[in-house]
C-alpha cells in the first residue's frame, strides 16, 4: 500500500494562490503515477492534474490548466501542486491519488486538504 | 471534458441487487476499457472499487461487479448491505493523459 500524506488546510483570499503538497517514498515517485483530485463542498470529484512517473508528463484538467500546476522533488519523495488566481469556486478538499504505471486507476489516496479561499 | 452523467440516486433494500449507470462519450467511456468505480462515504477519501471496467482490486467483496456497453459503463452490487450505503464514482481516462469522473450516484439501503 502506498503512504501518501498531504498538508493541512489553508485558508486564503480571492486572487492568492496556494501550495499543495504530498509526501510518498522515493519508490513510489519512480513507479506510479500522482495524480490531485478535488470535491467542492457537497459536490462530485473532478480530477485536476497528473505527473508522470519520470515527472517528463504533466497533464492538466481543460478548465483549469494556465491556473494549476504539478511539480514534484525527488529529494523529498514529494508532489506539489500550486493553484493560482484563486476563488470561491476552489474552495475544496484536495486529494492527492497514486496510479500504478498504466492501470489507469486510483488504488491509495491521501485523506485530502481542506482549501477555503474567502474574503 | 464533461462529466460523465449517473443517476443523482439509487436505492434498494437489503438482499436486493441494483446497478448504477455511467454514461460518457466514445472520447472517454466508449474508447478505452479503462472504467473504474469509488466508493465514498462521508468525510472519507475515495475507495477503488472496479477498475478497468471490470476487475476487482484484492479485498473487495465480490459482490461488485463492473460491465460495459458502447459510452455507457455499469457497476452491480447484489446482495446489498448496510455498509453499501455511500456516494460511488464512475472515471474514465479520456486520452492524452487526462481523466473525467462521472457525476457520483448517492446509493441508499431502505
Amino acid at each position: 500500500q502506498v503512504q501518501l500524506v498531504q498538508s493541512g488546510a489553508e485558508v486564503k483570499k480571492p486572487g492568492a494562490s496556494v501550495t499543495l503538497s504530498c509526501k510518498t517514498s522515493a519508490n513510489t515517485l519512480t513507479t506510479h503515477y500522482i495524480h490531485w483530485v478535488r470535491q467542492a463542498p457537497g459536490q462530485g470529484l473532478e480530477w485536476v492534474a497528473i505527473i508522470s512517473p519520470g515527472g517528463d508528463v504533466t497533464d492538466y484538467a481543460q478548465r483549469l490548466q494556465g491556473r494549476v500546476t504539478i511539480n514534484r522533488d525527488i529529494i523529498t519523495s514529494t508532489v506539489y501542486l500550486d493553484v493560482s488566481s484563486l476563488t470561491s469556486e476552489d474552495t475544496a478538499v484536495y486529494y492527492c491519488a497514486s496510479e500504478v504505471a498504466k492501470t489507469s486507476y486510483f488504488d491509495d489516496w491521501g485523506l485530502g486538504t481542506l482549501v477555503t479561499v474567502s474574503s | 471534458q464533461s462529466a460523465l452523467t449517473q443517476p443523482a440516486s439509487v436505492s434498494g433494500s437489503p438482499g436486493q441487487s441494483i446497478t448504477v449507470s455511467c454514461t460518457g462519450t466514445s472520447s472517454d467511456v466508449g474508447g478505452f476499457n479503462l472504467v473504474s468505480w469509488y466508493q465514498q462515504h462521508p468525510g472519507k477519501a475515495p475507495k477503488v472499487m472496479i477498475y478497468q471496467v471490470n476487475k476487482r482490486p484484492s479485498g473487495v467483496s465480490n459482490r461488485f461487479s463492473g460491465s460495459k456497453s458502447g459510452n455507457t459503463a455499469s457497476l452491480t452490487i447484489s446482495g446489498l448491505q448496510a455498509e453499501d450505503e455511500a456516494d460511488y464514482y464512475c472515471c474514465s481516462y479520456a486520452g492524452g493523459s487526462s481523466y473525467v469522473f462521472g457525476t457520483g450516484t448517492r446509493v441508499t439501503v431502505l
